[in-house]
Protein backbone atom coordinates (compact mmCIF):
# COMPACT_ATOMS: atom_id res chain seq x y z
CA UNK A 1 0.00 0.00 0.00
CA UNK A 2 1.55 3.49 -1.01
CA UNK A 3 2.11 6.27 1.67
CA UNK A 4 3.13 9.30 1.08
CA UNK A 5 5.08 11.19 3.88
CA UNK A 6 5.96 15.22 4.03
CA UNK A 7 8.66 16.61 6.30
CA UNK A 8 8.51 19.01 8.22
CA UNK A 9 5.00 19.63 8.26
CA UNK A 10 5.37 23.72 8.65
CA UNK A 11 8.47 26.26 7.09
CA UNK A 12 8.93 29.79 7.60
CA UNK A 13 11.65 31.27 5.43
CA UNK A 14 12.59 35.03 4.85
CA UNK A 15 11.59 36.02 1.49
CA UNK A 16 14.03 35.69 -1.06
CA UNK A 17 15.49 32.41 0.06
CA UNK A 18 15.87 29.44 -2.17
CA UNK A 19 14.41 26.24 -0.20
CA UNK A 20 13.52 22.40 -0.71
CA UNK A 21 10.50 20.63 0.58
CA UNK A 22 10.89 17.13 0.76
CA UNK A 23 8.23 14.10 0.06
CA UNK A 24 9.17 10.54 0.01
CA UNK A 25 6.76 7.35 -0.97
CA UNK A 26 6.76 4.21 0.21
CA UNK A 27 6.07 2.13 -2.88
CA UNK A 28 8.33 2.99 -5.99
CA UNK A 29 6.20 1.12 -8.99
CA UNK A 30 4.27 4.18 -9.30
CA UNK A 31 3.43 6.05 -12.87
CA UNK A 32 3.78 9.65 -11.85
CA UNK A 33 4.22 11.83 -8.81
CA UNK A 34 2.50 15.04 -8.77
CA UNK A 35 2.98 18.66 -7.01
CA UNK A 36 0.36 20.64 -5.89
CA UNK A 37 -0.48 24.08 -3.84
CA UNK A 38 -3.29 24.77 -1.72
CA UNK A 39 -4.30 28.22 -1.00
CA UNK A 40 -6.06 28.59 2.47
CA UNK A 41 -10.71 27.83 1.40
CA UNK A 42 -9.20 26.92 -2.13
CA UNK A 43 -8.85 23.51 -3.76
CA UNK A 44 -5.71 22.15 -5.22
CA UNK A 45 -3.38 23.57 -8.17
CA UNK A 46 -1.74 21.29 -9.96
CA UNK A 47 1.89 22.90 -9.89
CA UNK A 48 4.27 19.84 -11.85
CA UNK A 49 3.78 16.32 -12.92
CA UNK A 50 6.84 14.18 -13.06
CA UNK A 51 5.86 10.48 -15.00
CA UNK A 52 7.71 7.34 -13.93
CA UNK A 53 10.13 7.64 -16.59
CA UNK A 54 11.22 11.05 -15.90
CA UNK A 55 13.93 12.74 -13.25
CA UNK A 56 13.07 16.46 -13.04
CA UNK A 57 10.39 18.83 -13.81
CA UNK A 58 10.46 22.86 -14.10
CA UNK A 59 7.66 25.72 -13.87
CA UNK A 60 9.42 29.03 -13.93
CA UNK A 61 10.90 29.30 -10.19
CA UNK A 62 10.03 25.68 -9.46
CA UNK A 63 11.85 23.01 -9.93
CA UNK A 64 10.70 19.11 -9.00
CA UNK A 65 12.87 16.48 -8.74
CA UNK A 66 12.38 11.97 -8.34
CA UNK A 67 14.06 9.63 -7.74
CA UNK A 68 12.32 6.23 -7.34
CA UNK A 69 15.15 3.93 -6.43
CA UNK A 70 15.11 6.04 -3.01
CA UNK A 71 11.33 7.13 -3.03
CA UNK A 72 11.99 10.56 -2.91
CA UNK A 73 11.20 13.55 -4.51
CA UNK A 74 12.09 17.25 -3.53
CA UNK A 75 10.33 20.89 -4.51
CA UNK A 76 12.80 23.20 -5.28
CA UNK A 77 11.37 27.04 -4.61
CA UNK A 78 14.00 29.62 -5.96
CA UNK A 79 14.52 33.19 -4.80
CA UNK A 80 10.66 32.95 -2.54
CA UNK A 81 8.16 35.45 -2.14
CA UNK A 82 5.70 36.19 0.14
CA UNK A 83 2.84 35.21 -2.50
CA UNK A 84 4.56 31.65 -2.11
CA UNK A 85 2.83 30.92 1.04
CA UNK A 86 0.29 28.24 1.20
CA UNK A 87 0.03 24.41 1.97
CA UNK A 88 2.42 22.58 -0.79
CA UNK A 89 1.03 18.38 -1.06
CA UNK A 90 2.55 15.62 -2.98
CA UNK A 91 1.41 13.11 -4.09
CA UNK A 92 2.32 9.76 -5.93
CA UNK A 93 -0.31 7.19 -7.66
CA UNK A 94 -1.20 4.01 -6.29
CA UNK A 95 -0.27 0.34 -7.45
CA UNK A 96 -2.34 -0.98 -9.72
CA UNK A 97 -3.72 2.44 -10.86
CA UNK A 98 -2.39 4.67 -12.85
CA UNK A 99 -4.78 7.87 -11.57
CA UNK A 100 -5.50 6.72 -8.38
CA UNK A 101 -3.69 9.35 -5.99
CA UNK A 102 -2.22 8.99 -2.95
CA UNK A 103 -1.00 12.09 -0.71
CA UNK A 104 1.09 13.30 1.84
CA UNK A 105 -0.53 16.07 4.64
CA UNK A 106 1.73 18.74 2.96
CA UNK A 107 4.14 20.85 3.84
CA UNK A 108 2.45 24.72 5.22
CA UNK A 109 5.24 27.26 3.81
CA UNK A 110 5.28 30.84 4.95
CA UNK A 111 7.46 32.83 3.72
CA UNK A 112 8.09 36.56 5.44
CA UNK A 113 8.61 39.38 3.56
CA UNK B 1 -12.45 27.80 -19.09
CA UNK B 2 -14.67 27.67 -15.74
CA UNK B 3 -12.53 25.04 -14.35
CA UNK B 4 -14.39 22.24 -12.05
CA UNK B 5 -17.62 23.90 -10.29
CA UNK B 6 -18.41 22.69 -6.66
CA UNK B 7 -21.58 23.11 -4.93
CA UNK B 8 -22.79 24.38 -2.80
CA UNK B 9 -19.51 25.31 -1.09
CA UNK B 10 -20.59 25.16 2.79
CA UNK B 11 -23.21 22.85 3.94
CA UNK B 12 -24.59 22.78 7.41
CA UNK B 13 -27.02 20.21 8.35
CA UNK B 14 -28.25 18.08 11.36
CA UNK B 15 -27.08 14.48 12.04
CA UNK B 16 -29.58 11.71 10.01
CA UNK B 17 -30.19 14.25 7.51
CA UNK B 18 -29.40 13.44 3.26
CA UNK B 19 -26.68 15.60 1.99
CA UNK B 20 -25.99 16.06 -1.91
CA UNK B 21 -22.59 17.01 -3.08
CA UNK B 22 -22.74 18.18 -6.62
CA UNK B 23 -20.06 18.64 -9.12
CA UNK B 24 -19.31 19.67 -12.29
CA UNK B 25 -16.32 19.01 -14.00
CA UNK B 26 -13.94 20.23 -16.81
CA UNK B 27 -15.46 19.76 -20.61
CA UNK B 28 -13.72 17.17 -22.62
CA UNK B 29 -12.22 15.82 -19.20
CA UNK B 30 -12.97 12.02 -19.12
CA UNK B 31 -11.92 11.14 -15.04
CA UNK B 32 -13.68 12.84 -12.44
CA UNK B 33 -12.34 12.03 -8.41
CA UNK B 34 -14.27 12.42 -5.13
CA UNK B 35 -12.05 13.06 -2.29
CA UNK B 36 -12.02 14.21 1.73
CA UNK B 37 -9.92 16.10 3.17
CA UNK B 38 -9.66 16.59 7.33
CA UNK B 39 -6.90 17.52 9.55
CA UNK B 40 -6.12 14.16 10.86
CA UNK B 41 -6.29 12.26 7.95
CA UNK B 42 -5.51 14.62 4.89
CA UNK B 43 -6.95 13.99 1.39
CA UNK B 44 -8.27 10.81 0.75
CA UNK B 45 -9.57 8.91 -2.69
CA UNK B 46 -13.38 8.12 -2.10
CA UNK B 47 -14.29 7.31 -5.38
CA UNK B 48 -13.33 7.73 -9.06
CA UNK B 49 -15.17 7.62 -12.77
CA UNK B 50 -13.58 7.15 -15.86
CA UNK B 51 -16.23 7.90 -18.72
CA UNK B 52 -18.88 7.65 -16.59
CA UNK B 53 -18.45 4.30 -15.13
CA UNK B 54 -17.10 3.93 -11.74
CA UNK B 55 -13.84 2.40 -11.77
CA UNK B 56 -12.50 2.69 -7.79
CA UNK B 57 -14.55 2.86 -4.97
CA UNK B 58 -12.65 1.23 -1.98
CA UNK B 59 -12.32 4.64 -0.24
CA UNK B 60 -16.18 5.24 0.09
CA UNK B 61 -15.99 5.00 4.15
CA UNK B 62 -19.54 3.34 4.15
CA UNK B 63 -22.82 1.92 2.81
CA UNK B 64 -24.29 5.34 3.43
CA UNK B 65 -22.01 7.05 0.97
CA UNK B 66 -22.75 7.06 -2.83
CA UNK B 67 -21.86 8.47 -5.94
CA UNK B 68 -23.09 8.86 -9.32
CA UNK B 69 -22.24 10.12 -12.92
CA UNK B 70 -25.08 10.23 -15.19
CA UNK B 71 -23.34 12.14 -17.69
CA UNK B 72 -20.30 13.34 -18.61
CA UNK B 73 -20.88 17.15 -16.80
CA UNK B 74 -22.43 16.34 -13.83
CA UNK B 75 -21.47 13.86 -10.40
CA UNK B 76 -23.23 13.60 -7.56
CA UNK B 77 -22.08 12.25 -4.06
CA UNK B 78 -24.89 11.72 -1.53
CA UNK B 79 -24.26 10.93 2.29
CA UNK B 80 -27.21 9.39 4.10
CA UNK B 81 -27.90 9.43 6.73
CA UNK B 82 -25.30 12.09 7.63
CA UNK B 83 -23.37 11.99 10.86
CA UNK B 84 -20.92 14.17 12.65
CA UNK B 85 -18.16 12.82 11.76
CA UNK B 86 -18.91 12.88 7.63
CA UNK B 87 -17.87 16.41 8.81
CA UNK B 88 -15.17 17.61 6.25
CA UNK B 89 -14.20 19.58 3.16
CA UNK B 90 -14.66 17.10 -0.13
CA UNK B 91 -13.73 18.36 -3.40
CA UNK B 92 -14.27 16.91 -6.50
CA UNK B 93 -11.61 17.21 -9.41
CA UNK B 94 -11.28 15.96 -12.76
CA UNK B 95 -8.65 15.60 -15.63
CA UNK B 96 -8.27 14.33 -18.89
CA UNK B 97 -8.36 10.74 -20.08
CA UNK B 98 -5.90 8.90 -19.08
CA UNK B 99 -3.15 8.27 -16.91
CA UNK B 100 0.23 11.16 -16.47
CA UNK B 101 -2.33 14.21 -16.34
CA UNK B 102 -2.74 16.75 -13.97
CA UNK B 103 -5.61 16.66 -11.81
CA UNK B 104 -8.02 19.92 -11.73
CA UNK B 105 -9.83 20.19 -8.51
CA UNK B 106 -12.97 22.48 -7.75
CA UNK B 107 -13.39 25.16 -4.48
CA UNK B 108 -14.58 22.42 -2.58
CA UNK B 109 -17.84 21.85 -0.20
CA UNK B 110 -17.21 22.83 3.57
CA UNK B 111 -19.61 19.91 4.87
CA UNK B 112 -20.55 20.42 8.66
CA UNK B 113 -23.11 17.71 10.58
CA UNK B 114 -24.03 18.98 13.61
Amino acid sequence: KQEVTQIPAALSVPEGENLVLNCSFTDSAIYNLQWFRQDPGKGLTSLLLIQSSQREQTSGRLNASLDKSSGRSTLYIAASQPGDSATYLCAATARGGSEKLVFGKGTKLTVNP
Amino acid sequence: DAGVIQSPRHEVTEMGQEVTLRCKPISGHNSLFWYRQTMMRGLELLIYFNNNVPIDDSGMPEDRFSAKMPNASFSTLKIQPSEPRDSAVYFCASSENYSNQPQHFGDGTRLSIL
